[in-house]
This record gives structure tokens, sequence and C-alpha cells, in this order.
């Protein structure tokens, strides 16, 4: 069975400020893992994702996740937040089925 | 390259009444997922095809729910008679067949409110 945890519903930071938002997984199988955002009245937009090979993903919009198979996360980082990095972003897992979590909304603060 | 098309984009009904989601994936794709996503929460699988064949609705809510994808290509998703917790978000995505990786492409979704 799958499960991803999202740490924190709703997350602010300042604008040029470091985004960090957390995820942990259970799988009973090795897991694929992956992050979307979704912008306010609109669909879910792949932001990267992790199936084989280099545990660091980069993805779009400056982006980016680790695997850490050892603490079984697969936080999301940018280096520095944008005003238009406010949306909601979800964790999901794939193993034998595919989970979202429950997501976190990321504020932006000018 | 088009993406998923999802029809209505609202839907308005009374509970007790019929509805009904159209989906049309990406040229190709051979997956097809429903979610619903009630709103502050994730979305959840309702519904998978594999072309026209079910995979996994194991999630879906059989006495009141109803999928099918007959030509394997679009689909359409069906709730009678619907009930006021049906408020949310109807999803669909679709993906191409697993050769290393498998990606899930989203559609807009399909708001619908129960009254």
């Amino acid at each position: 069975a799958q499960s991803v945890t999202q740490l924190g519903s709703h997350v602010s930071v300042s604008e040029g400020a470091l985004v960090l938002l957390r995820c942990n997984y259970s799988s009973s199988v090795p897991p694929y893992l992956f992050w979307y955002v979704q912008y306010p009245n609109q669909g879910l937009q792949l932001l990267l994702k992790y199936t084989t090979g280099a545990t660091l993903v980069k993805g779009i919009n400056g982006f980016e996740a680790e695997f850490k198979k050892s603490e079984t996360s697969f936080h999301l980082t940018k280096p520095s937040a944008h005003m238009s990095d406010a949306a909601e972003y979800f964790c999901a897992v794939e193993g034998n089925q595919f989970y979202f979590g429950t997501g976190t909304s990321l504020t932006v603060i000018p | 390259e088009a993406g998923v098309a999802q029809s209505p984009r609202y839907k308005i009904i009374e509970k007790r009444q019929s509805v009904a989601f159209w989906c049309n994936p990406i040229s190709g794709h051979a997956t097809l997922y429903w979610y619903q996503q009630i709103l502050g929460q994730g979305p959840k699988l309702l519904i998978q095809f594999q072309n026209n064949g079910v995979v996994d609705d194991s999630q879906l809510p059989k006495d009141r729910f109803s999928a099918e994808r007959l030509k394997g290509v679009d689909s359409t998703l069906k709730i009678q008679p619907a009930k006021l917790e049906d408020s949310a978000v109807y999803l669909c995505a679709s993906s191409s067949p697993r050769t290393s990786e498998e990606t899930q492409y989203f559609g807009p979704g399909t708001r619908l409110l129960v009254l």
C-alpha cells in the first residue's frame, strides 16, 4: 500500500526566500514520486518526478526535489520564491496505485 | 499537442438528480483516470482505464457512480443520484503506456455543486 503525508497545509515565505515543502511517503514497492502544482481554477500541472536514477530531480520554474530513501522523503525546494509561485502543491506517489497528498498552499509575501 | 479536454467546466444540480461528465484524453494515451477532488483535499482516484478496460475502480462508489470508455478513447463519468457530498472538482487525466516512466496529464476539471 502507498500513502503520502505533506507536512504543513499552509506555508508562507517572503519573496526571494527559500521555499521548502515537505513530503513523506510510504510504499511497499519502489515508488515513483511526483510533485504537481495547481493554480486557482486550473488543472494540475506536473512540476517534476522521480522514477529511477539520480535522486536530485530538477523540474520546471526552478523547483527541485531530492528522493531520500532512508528518510522516505521527497521534499520540494526552490532557492528564491517568486510571487507567481503562490499556488497549491501536491506530492504524489505511485507504487501499485496512485495517491496524492492533501496538498500544501504556498503564499508568497511581497 | 492538445491537452486533456473536459466538459462541462461547471455544473450545478440538486440532490437526487443525475449528472454526467465527459473527458477526451491526449491523442494516443491508452490510460485514462478519473479523480474526485473535494475542497481542501488532494485528488482521490475513482477509476483507471487501460484502453477500454477497467484497471482499478476500488474507490468508486459503485452504488451511484459509473464510468465507461467504450471505444478506448473518450470517457464519461456519471453520478446517479447525486448527493450533497458529491460536490467536488472531477479531474480527468491521461498517460501513455508505461515504458520506464509514466506521467499523468490533467484536464482543467469539472466543478460540481450539488444543492
